[in-house]
Parts: C-alpha cells; structure tokens; sequence
C-alpha cells in the first residue's frame, strides 16, 4: 500500500497571506489527524477527522481549520498567517475501526511552512 | 491531565553499546503508548506499541520497550546500537489523540 502522501512538500508564505495543505491517507484509512511540529513547542496535535466529521480539536486558533472529504483526503488551511506559524505539519493517518480505538497512527513527511 | 516526559533531551552512546531512551506517563485509566522515530526531514515512523499483554514489546529496526506501571514508564531500548540508529526519538500516549513527549535525540558513536 502506499504511504501517507502530503502537498507541498515545502511552502513559503509571507504573513497575513493563507495556505492550504494537503493530505491523503492509506488507502482505506478513515481518520486523519493533523499535528504541527516547531522546536519550541514539539508536536501538538491540531485537529483529527473521521468520515467527513471533525471528532477532536486541539488548542489553536480559529485560523487553524480542516475539513475530510468523501475520499478520505484532507485539507488543513491557516489564514491570516502568523511568523510563528513557521512549522512542519504533519499528517496522519488512522484505520480506526471504532470510536476510542487504539490503532497505530502513520505519518506523513510533513509540510515544512516557512512563514517571513 | 495526560502528559508524557522524556527526561533527556541528547542520549549519546557509542556504536554496538546498547542504548535506553527513557519515558514516563501520566495518564487516568489503560495507557496506549507509542514509540516513533523521525529521521531529518522526514515524518514520524512508527516503531512499537504497547496495548496490553506482555510488558515487553518488540519492534522495528531491533528495537524493544519495557512497559512499568508501577514506575509508570515505558523505555526504549536496543542491545546493540547502530550508527544509522541516530535520530529523533518521541514517546507518545494514545488517549483518542496522541499526546508526544519533547523528543530525544540519539546519537551513535562510530
């Protein structure tokens, strides 16, 4: 199966300006999840979606959205952009067979986004 | 509130050494606990997991985890290390979401 493939690999965005990141899971994975990684911070968890729904949110924002389309494909988008938005984000990607399940998440290489 | 430690931010260890990359959990209930590795550039690959069962979990690339609930860790370990094993190394706990400790970067030694 092919991995977890993610659009562009490398971004460059000047502040006040929006982006929008792709994403495409395993093929049958139902769940993606969305992370953003800078080395002040580490790895926080963005927002994860489950057949077309949003089923968690982590604490960003409201610049920071996402939606899941009917293929499973994700979108994440940041406007207004902010310096320190600068990050790699990184998707995931999740079978999940029931609410709760404790499957193994797959990750992405991850958009680097540098915001100047 | 969960939260996963990783207690040093730089293990270094010479080649064919083992090596321990620590992690401890606070968490309510069953932990689910994850090891994955990030080579520069690169994303997240999944190493090993802990669901239940035996507290010794082997993985990917040689790499195992022992499971203590009482010490409320889950270390990782390799008997021998590689040079190619240099990288950086997440803890993380599962609870819906995954929830990461800082990172620790391992560097072999030749």
């Amino acid at each position: 199966k092919a991995g977890v493939t993610q659009t562009p690999r490398y971004l460059i965005k000047t502040r006040g300006q929006q982006v929008t990141l792709s994403c495409s899971p395993i093929s049958g994975h139902r769940s993606v999840s969305w992370y953003q990684q800078t080395p002040g911070q580490g790895l926080q968890f963005l927002f994860e979606y489950f057949s077309e729904t949003q089923r968690n949110k982590g604490n960003f924002p409201g610049r920071f959205s996402g939606r899941q389309f009917s293929n499973s494909r994700s979108e994440m988008n940041v406007s207004t952009l902010e310096l320190g938005d600068s990050a790699l984000y990184l998707c995931a990607s999740n079978f999940l067979q029931t609410a709760g399940g404790q499957e193994t998440q797959y990750f992405g290489p991850g958009t680097r986004l540098l915001v100047l | 509130a969960q939260s996963v430690a990783q207690p040093e931010d730089q293990v270094n260890v010479a080649e064919g050494n083992p090596l321990t990359v620590k992690c401890t959990y606070s968490v309510s209930g069953n932990p689910y606990l994850f090891w994955y590795v990030q080579y520069p550039n690169r994303g997240l690959q999944f190493l090993l997991k802990y669901i239940t069962g035996d507290n010794l979990v082997k993985g990917s690339y040689g790499f195992e985890a022992e499971f203590n609930k009482s010490q409320t860790s889950f270390h990782l370990k390799k008997p021998s290390a590689l040079v190619s094993d240099s990288a950086l190394y997440f803890c993380a706990v599962s609870l819906g979401r995954l929830y990461f400790g800082r990172g620790t970067q391992l560097t072999v030694w030749p």
